[in-house]
C-alpha cells in the first residue's frame, strides 16, 4: 500500500521550517525521505528504522512513530536550495530485506526568497 | 567517481518497438532497482534483482523484463505489450540485503513512445 503524504504542497519564505508527513495502513520496519529537483534523481535524506536507529544527513531531522506507522520531516531555518518534491519510501515488505521500496506521491516544497 | 549512469538520457520509440534502458553501478552494489514515475504519481517499482542471475518482479512489472547477468549491470526492456510505456525511468542499487540501506539512484531516461 502506497504511503500518503501531506501536505501535498508547501510554499514557504526562505528561514521558515516546514513538516512534512508520511503514514502508512501497515506496519514499517523502516521510512526512507528523499528529495528530488524537477528532472533530476531523486537523492538521499534520512533513513529510519524501527527500534530508533536512523541515518543520514546531519542537518535534516526527522521523527518515526512506529505504533502509528507514521513518520515526519523537519526542515527548519529552510534555504532556497530545500527546493524540490519530497518523498517518503516504505518497505514493501515488512521483513526489512532489499525488496524495493513503496514511495508516496510526493509533497512540493517551494521556498521564495 | 562512483555512481550509477543511465543511457540514454532521453529515447524516442515509435509504438510496437520494443526498447532497452541502460543502468550501470561501480558502486560493488548488490541490489539493484528499476523504478518508474509518472506526474503525481511518486515512484513505482518495476523489477529489482538482490544478487546476480536473480530478480523479482515490482508492484508494475506487466510489460516489462530484466535481466542480471554482472553484478554491475540491470538493463530494463519496455516491450511493446507494456500499455503506456511514456515516463521517466529511473535506475537504483543499495549496499547490503536490508531495508536500512540506502538507495543510490541514476540520472534517469525519459522514454517517449508516440
Amino acid at each position: 500500500q502506497q504511503p500518503v503524504q501531506s501536505p501535498q504542497a508547501v510554499i514557504l519564505r526562505e528561514g521558515e521550517d516546514a513538516v512534512i508527513n508520511c503514514s502508512s495502513s501497515k506496519a514499517l520496519y523502516s521510512v526512507h525521505w528523499y528529495r528530488q529537483k524537477h528532472g533530476e534523481a531523486p537523492v538521499f535524506l534520512m533513513i529510519l528504522l524501527k527500534g530508533g536507529e536512523q541515518k543520514g544527513h546531519d542537518k535534516i531531522s526527522a521523527s518515526f512513530n512506529e505504533k502509528k506507522q507514521q513518520s515526519s520531516l523537519y526542515l527548519t531555518a529552510s534555504q532556497l536550495s530545500y527546493s524540490g518534491t519530497y518523498f517518503c519510501g516504505t518497505d514493501r515488505y515488512s521483513g526489512g530485506g532489499a525488496d524495493g521500496l513503496t514511495f508516496g506521491k510526493g509533497t512540493h516544497l517551494i521556498i521564495q526568497p | 567517481d562512483g555512481g550509477i549512469t543511465q543511457s540514454p538520457k532521453y529515447l524516442f520509440r515509435k509504438e510496437g518497438q520494443n526498447v532497452t534502458l541502460s543502468c550501470e553501478q561501480n558502486l560493488n552494489h548488490d541490489a539493484m532497482y528499476w523504478y518508474r514515475q509518472d506526474p503525481g504519481q511518486g515512484l513505482r517499482l518495476i523489477y529489482y534483482s538482490q544478487i546476480v542471475n536473480d530478480f523479482q518482479k515490482g508492484d508494475i512489472a506487466e510489460g516489462y523484463s530484466v535481466s542480471r547477468e554482472k553484478k554491475e549491470s540491470f538493463p530494463l526492456t519496455v516491450t511493446s505489450a507494456q500499455k503506456n510505456p511514456t515516463a521517466f525511468y529511473l535506475c537504483a542499487s543499495s549496499g547490503g540485503h536490508n531495508s536500512y540501506d540506502e538507495q543510490y539512484f541514476g540520472p534517469g531516461t525519459r522514454l517517449t513512445v508516440t
